[in-house]
């Protein structure tokens, strides 16, 4: 079953700006991981926050995570048209391994 | 070089035709996956595995098989019996044992009935 809904579908920002996409799921979890996917290829890792952390960065990425609303946000600062690419967040449920469960995805398109 | 490589990169099947799909880990990883994704959608779970010559059902397992007789390789069947096989699937693989760890992607392999 799909866990994650993301919002917004599609995403359409310039260079430069900020981008950012949202995430709920449904379950308890141990993990929440973000994911980019560039058309046609598959999908690589980008950061994971653990249930027990709020914020996570990682160079232009900041991720929260809200256990009590069970959502998480990814933003992309000075975004880049390198970055036009769907991005996917994925859970990894409470005693379920390393099973993620994905989302439907936010389609980000960056103009120059 | 590291990585997970999954082949070919496209396939076409007859109706009625069984064919399988490859994927191959070198990154000494336990757990393997298959997912499919259908145009504008997410990752849906078909199969996985956790330990060699074992594995249980995702979400939509119905119509595929696997097998996992090595730990590199976990290959995929699509039968006869899957209606809409037409999609991209999507072979992943991580460690198991830690609570938190990434998964690795191949590139994907697009299926298509003709």
């Amino acid at each position: 079953s799909q866990q994650g809904e993301e919002d917004p579908q599609a995403l359409s920002i310039q260079e430069g700006e900020n981008a950012t996409m949202n995430c709920s799921y449904k379950t308890s979890i141990n993990n929440l991981q973000w994911y980019r996917q560039n058309s046609g290829r598959g999908l690589v890792h980008l950061i994971l926050i653990r249930s027990n952390e709020r914020e996570k960065h990682s160079g232009r990425l900041r991720v929260t995570l809200d256990t009590s609303k069970k959502s998480s946000s990814l933003l992309i600062t000075a975004s880049r048209a390198a970055d036009t690419a769907s991005y996917f967040c994925a859970t990894a449920p409470t005693g379920g391994g390393n099973k993620l469960t994905f989302g439907t995805g936010t389609q980000l398109k960056v103009e120059l | 070089d590291g990585g997970i490589t999954q082949s070919p990169k496209y396939l076409f099947r007859k109706e009625g035709q069984n064919v399988t799909l490859s994927c191959e880990q070198n990154l000494n990883h336990d757990a393997m996956y298959w997912y499919r994704q259908d145009p504008g959608q997410g990752l849906r779970l078909i199969y996985y595995s956790q330990i060699v010559n074992d594995f249980q059902k995702g979400d939509i397992a119905e119509g595929y098989s696997v097998s996992r007789e090595k730990k590199e390789s976990f290959p995929l069947t699509v039968t006869s019996a899957q209606k809409n096989p037409t999609a991209f699937y999507l072979c992943a693989s991580s460690e198991t044992g830690a609570k938190n760890t990434e998964a690795f992607f191949g590139q994907g392999t697009r299926l298509t009935v003709v």
